[in-house]
């Protein structure tokens, strides 16, 4: 079964702490995403990536293919990246993704 | 901005009665989603597009139907409201794998 899970499900953090966020996935992926939204917002596209590391801003994102994870770190973390993030995983051979739960992150000034 | 917007943004309805949420984009893209988002769910997929009069259903398409009629326009109707219906609706757009979605419909159901 095509199974996406991220953890923590939530992280309270000061600002300027480094922040790492955890996405598992259960078989062979094509694509695996990282959005935000803010509360009471829309959704944004991070990151999309199929290996290796991104990197924009103060977000990386990694890809590790042979243990099926992800991590989306955040540097220098600042209040305004408090939002939910969430992971998503283009399974191979599937059209459609599969979402994990989300990462609600509070950072405190 | 991948130039997607959701109409009504916000809507109040009684049970039984139909809704339509329509979702435009601006630059041809071929794929075309609809997600709800729910406390405890996280995003889940209503019905997809792949082209013109080209749909599919996703996880949670009971109670749903789309159309698209024109490359630039998905609707999503809910043919006789429940409050189980009551929820988030985002539209998405994948471009060159990318994801775009629009600001979001917010549905509730009495």
């Amino acid at each position: 079964k095509n199974e996406v899970e991220q953890s923590p499900q939530n992280l309270t953090a000061q600002e300027g702490e480094f922040i790492t966020i955890n996405c598992s996935y259960s078989v062979g992926i094509s694509a695996l995403h990282w959005l935000q939204q803010h509360p009471g917002g829309g959704i944004v596209s991070l990151f999309m990536l199929s290996s290796g590391k991104k990197k924009h801003g103060r977000l990386i994102a990694t890809i590790n293919i042979q243990e099926k994870h992800s991590s989306l770190h955040i540097t220098a973390s600042h209040p305004r990246d408090s939002a939910v993030y969430i992971c998503a995983a283009l399974f191979q051979g599937a059209q459609k993704l599969v979402f994990g739960q989300g990462t609600r992150l509070t950072i405190n000034p | 901005d991948a130039g997607i917007t959701q109409s009504p943004r916000h809507k109040v309805t009684e049970t039984g009665t139909p809704v339509t949420l329509r979702c435009h984009q601006t630059e041809n893209h071929r794929y075309m989603y609809w997600y709800r988002q729910d406390p405890g769910h996280g995003l889940r997929l209503i019905h997809y597009s792949y082209g013109v009069k080209d749909t599919d259903k996703g996880e949670v398409s009971d109670g749903y139907s789309v159309s698209r009629s024109k490359t630039e326009d998905f609707l999503l109707t809910l043919e006789s409201a429940t409050s189980s219906q009551t929820s988030v609706y985002f539209c998405a757009i994948s471009r060159t794998g990318e994801l775009f979605f629009g600001e979001g419909s917010r549905l509730t159901v009495l």
